[in-house]
């Protein structure tokens, strides 16, 4: 069974740009969530989607946002890119909510914000 | 509010020593999840292990193993003969269920295993 999926790898951007991050879950999972980690932060919960919904959000701004498709494949969007969002960005799945499924992660995108 | 406190930050050990990992945690609820996720340096976390707040019963995995205990609020992970490929970052992480559920980690702990 393939594991979870994330493109790009690696993401240099400027200051102002936006940028679009993708997942694919491992088949028949049904929940993607998103988290940042930083050397500082740590790993920090961005969102949840299941079955095509956002389930929760973490304490992240209005630029961060995200889809699910049907397929369950998921996107994160982050606009208008501040220095501050350079960062290793991890999906992980799960075949239930993430709350008390364990998760599959991906190898991350790591983003660098010039 | 959750909250995971992992207070070691790096620990550093020769192999075939064992090790213990600390994770207390912090929750309103009952009902509750606590899980171990290791992130070797390839970055790729794997999760290791989950208890529900109902299961106090400690658990063994091979060289692995896991002390719950709700009365100190603890999910302490022990590896036991420790080897240079159990060297990685370590989480400990909590959830509460619910409709707004999230699963909250901890800092992580660096686990370095020498030769």
């Amino acid at each position: 069974k393939a594991g979870v999926t994330q493109t790009p790898r690696y993401l240099i951007k400027t200051r102002g740009q936006q940028v679009t991050l993708s997942c694919s879950p491992i088949s028949g999972h049904r929940s993607v969530s998103w988290y940042q980690q930083t050397p500082g932060q740590g790993l920090q919960f961005l969102f949840e989607y299941f079955s095509e919904t956002q389930r929760n959000k973490g304490n992240f701004p209005g630029r961060f946002s995200g889809r699910q498709f049907s397929n369950s494949r998921s996107e994160m969007n982050v606009s208008t890119l501040e220095l501050g969002d350079s960062a290793l960005y991890l999906c992980a799945s799960s075949p239930d909510r993430a709350s008390y499924s364990p998760l599959h992660f991906g190898n991350g995108t790591r983003l660098t914000v010039t | 509010a959750q909250k995971v406190t992992q207070a070691q930050t790096e620990i550093s050990v020769v192999e075939k020593e064992d090790v213990t990992l600390d994770c207390v945690y912090e929750t309103r609820d009952t009902t509750y999840y606590l899980f171990w996720y290791k992130q070797p340096p390839s970055g790729e976390l794997v999760f290791l292990i989950r208890r529900n707040s109902f299961d106090e019963q400690n658990e063994i995995s091979g060289r692995y193993s896991w002390n719950f205990q709700k009365s100190t609020s603890s999910f302490n992970f022990t590896i036991t003969a420790s080897q240079v490929v159990d060297s990685a970052v370590y989480f400990c992480a909590l959830s509460e269920p619910g409709a707004n559920s999230k699963l909250t980690f901890g800092k992580g702990i660096t686990l370095s295993v020498r030769p």
